[in-house]
């Protein structure tokens, strides 16, 4: 079955211990893309990435870190959470970046106390 | 910087109403436009997607239609049913100077009584 799986799908940590959202699609998409969904917020884009070794910032990137070493994989990486961080993520792929029909992950909502 | 906005925020039909859903972008420079549903705590699920180059897309009782020119995209439903009660989405693709970015509109929440 085509999918996008994210994980962990819930979790709650402190402010200041490093974490890593995973992130795995097996559709052999080129685009991958991270999320964060706030009220009143709406979905806003956080990295982004075309291909292997290709990422780019979107338009809340702060206290983000991305890497794409393999084209079925994108974690995200909080280095040093802050509460402000607190949210629910979504990984989202796409066949490739012009013509591609985007597809979601289930979501991580993250709290940070 | 591109920027969506859906009006309304907020929709309340009774069901078998025929409705629009509206989506207005302020950078023609797209690659195309996508909208989405997404029930409570749950996550987004893909409806049509239409490229820049076209005009609309149809997918059983819903239809889209995107003018980019006027930067606007509207999703029809046909003979709504209380299983439509959702939030609804659009993304814009950006090309130009903003390539690779998709930028989300708030969303319209939508409910259908039956």
């Amino acid at each position: 079955e085509a999918q996008v799986t994210q994980n962990p799908r819930y979790l709650i940590t402190v402010t200041g211990k490093k974490l890593t959202v995973t992130c795995s699609q097996n559709m052999n998409h080129e685009y991958m893309s991270w999320y964060r969904q706030d009220p009143g917020l709406g979905l806003r884009q956080i990295y982004y990435s075309m291909n292997v070794e290709v990422t780019d910032k979107g338009d809340v990137p702060e206290g983000y870190k991305v890497s794409r070493k393999e084209k079925r994989n994108f974690p995200l990486i909080l280095e040093s959470p802050s509460p402000n961080q607190t949210s629910l993520y979504f990984c989202a792929s796409s066949l490739d970046l012009t013509a591609g029909e985007l597809f979601f992950g289930e979501g991580s909502r993250l709290t940070v106390l | 910087k591109q920027e969506v906005t859906q009006i309304p925020a907020a929709l309340s039909v009774p069901e078998g109403e025929n409705l629009v859903l509206n989506c207005s972008f302020t950078d023609s420079a797209i690659y195309n436009l996508q909208w989405f549903r997404q029930d409570p705590g749950k996550g987004l699920t893909s409806l049509l997607l239409i490229q820049s180059s076209q005009r609309e897309q149809t997918s059983g009782r819903l239809n889209a239609s995107l003018d980019k020119s006027s930067g606007r995209s509207t999703l029809y439903i046909a003979a709504s049913q209380p299983g439509d009660s959702a939030t609804y989405l659009c993304a814009v693709r950006s090309g130009g100077t903003s390539y690779g970015k998709l930028t989300f509109g708030q969303g319209t929440i939508l409910t259908v009584h039956p």
